[in-house]
This record gives structure tokens, C-alpha cells and sequence, in this order.
């Protein structure tokens, strides 16, 4: 069965990086988008962007644009999100998902929850 | 890209039928047919409902429905149950430099 594991929560201090893992199984990995989504407490779903395995090329929304980078392994079948100079609002769980290229998501993983602190 | 527009939220009883809606523009619902719906329960994933408008993946209870006009589509549940209570969420590919966009989600609560 299809399942996208993510790696465990963490805690950064603003300013710092986070990088997020994402490791497939059930599925040819190169086959399917592999996009990022996060919800901060309380709020609803944000698209951040995605990454074709296939090739590696990637989509960010605007508003990440220049903070964000996707990239994989695909020797482990594994995504990875790094975002740069987290700031207090980027506490969110992250959330990574397998979509039909880029029209829905169809699995998700369980969620990263990254805490900003001072 | 503006997120889409729902309705914060909505209730029903047992048994009865709901209908969320979910605004956008012609650039994105009313101009693709590539919206999506997602199921969320409190501190679990969200769970895909309806695609490309108004089909529903394998396993999804068929009282849940999905239609589109214009720039609005519209989640329906009938024979409301109690374990359809949770957050509702639409999506709309958009074609542009973000390329999705979410609404902002409605409660949907099962008096």
C-alpha cells in the first residue's frame, strides 16, 4: 500500500533552516508529483510547492519563492522540503503528498510539526 | 493568488443533507476542472474526498458529491453521520506561479 513516512518534529530558533524528510513506498516514486503543504495551529492548508521526481524540476508558490527548496533521492524513494530563515509564523505541521501531477492529492504523510522559538 | 472562499461553517442533523461552497475566479475553478475536496479530523491528515470535481476515490461513501458552476463548487453530503464531522477543504489548480490554492476551510459540525 502506498505510504509517505515524514520525519519527526522539530524545534528551531528563528532565523535557522529546517529540513524535512519524506520517504515513499508502495509506488514507483518517479511516477507521481510529490508536493508540500503546511497548516500552521488553528488555520487552513497552504500550498508551498512540488517537486517531479522524473526530472527534478520544481514549482514553489510566490510566496516561498527564494526560502524554499525541494529536492529527492531517488535511490531511497525519498523527498526532501528545506525552508530557510524560518521566522515565528512557519510554525506549522508540514505536510508532504502524492498528487496526480498537479490536480489533487490523493496520500499524505502524517505531518512534520516544526516549532519556531526564540 | 487569493485563497478560495468558504463558509467558516456549517451544521446539520443526522441523517439530513449539507452543502458547502467554495468561490473562486475564472482563472482558477471556473476556468479548470481540477477541484478537489479534503476531509481533515482534528490532528489527523487530510483525506481526499472528491477530484476533478465530481469523482470519488475508491473507498470514499458515495454521500459524498461534487458539482461545479461558474466560479463556485460545491461539496454535498447526504444522510449526514456523526463521524462526518470535521474540516472541509477545497482546492483549485490554477495554471499560475502558485500553482494550487486552498479555501480556507469549513467546519462542519453534526448537531
Amino acid at each position: 500500500q502506498v505510504q509517505l513516512v515524514q520525519s519527526g518534529a522539530e524545534v528551531k530558533k528563528s532565523g535557522a533552516s529546517v529540513k524535512v524528510f519524506c520517504k515513499a513506498s508502495g509506488y514507483t516514486f518517479t511516477d507521481y508529483y510529490l508536493h508540500w503543504v503546511r497548516q500552521a495551529p488553528g488555520q487552513g492548508l497552504e500550498w508551498m510547492g512540488r517537486i517531479k521526481p522524473n526530472s527534478g524540476g520544481t514549482d514553489y508558490a510566490q510566496k516561498f519563492q527564494g526560502r524554499v527548496t525541494m529536492s529527492m533521492d531517488t535511490s531511497i524513494s525519498t523527498a526532501y522540503m528545506d525552508l530557510s530563515g524560518l521566522r515565528y509564523d512557519d510554525t506549522a505541521v508540514y505536510y508532504c503528498a502524492r498528487g496526480l501531477w498537479d490536480r489533487y492529492f490523493e496520500y499524505w504523510g502524517q505531518g512534520t510539526l516544526v516549532t519556531v522559538s526564540s | 493568488q487569493s485563497a478560495l472562499t468558504q463558509p467558516a461553517s456549517v451544521s446539520g442533523s443526522p441523517g439530513q443533507s449539507i452543502t458547502i461552497s467554495c468561490t473562486g475566479t475564472s482563472s482558477d475553478i471556473g476556468f479548470y476542472n481540477y477541484v478537489s475536496w479534503y476531509q481533515q479530523h482534528p490532528g489527523k491528515a487530510p483525506k481526499l474526498m472528491i477530484y476533478n470535481v465530481s469523482y470519488r476515490p475508491s473507498g470514499v461513501s458515495n454521500r459524498f458529491s461534487g458539482s461545479k458552476s461558474g466560479n463556485t463548487a460545491s461539496l454535498t453530503i447526504s444522510g449526514l453521520q456523526t463521524e462526518d464531522e470535521a474540516d472541509y477543504y477545497c482546492s483549485s489548480y490554477t495554471g499560475s506561479d502558485t500553482l494550487v490554492i486552498f479555501g480556507g476551510g469549513t467546519k462542519l459540525t453534526v448537531l
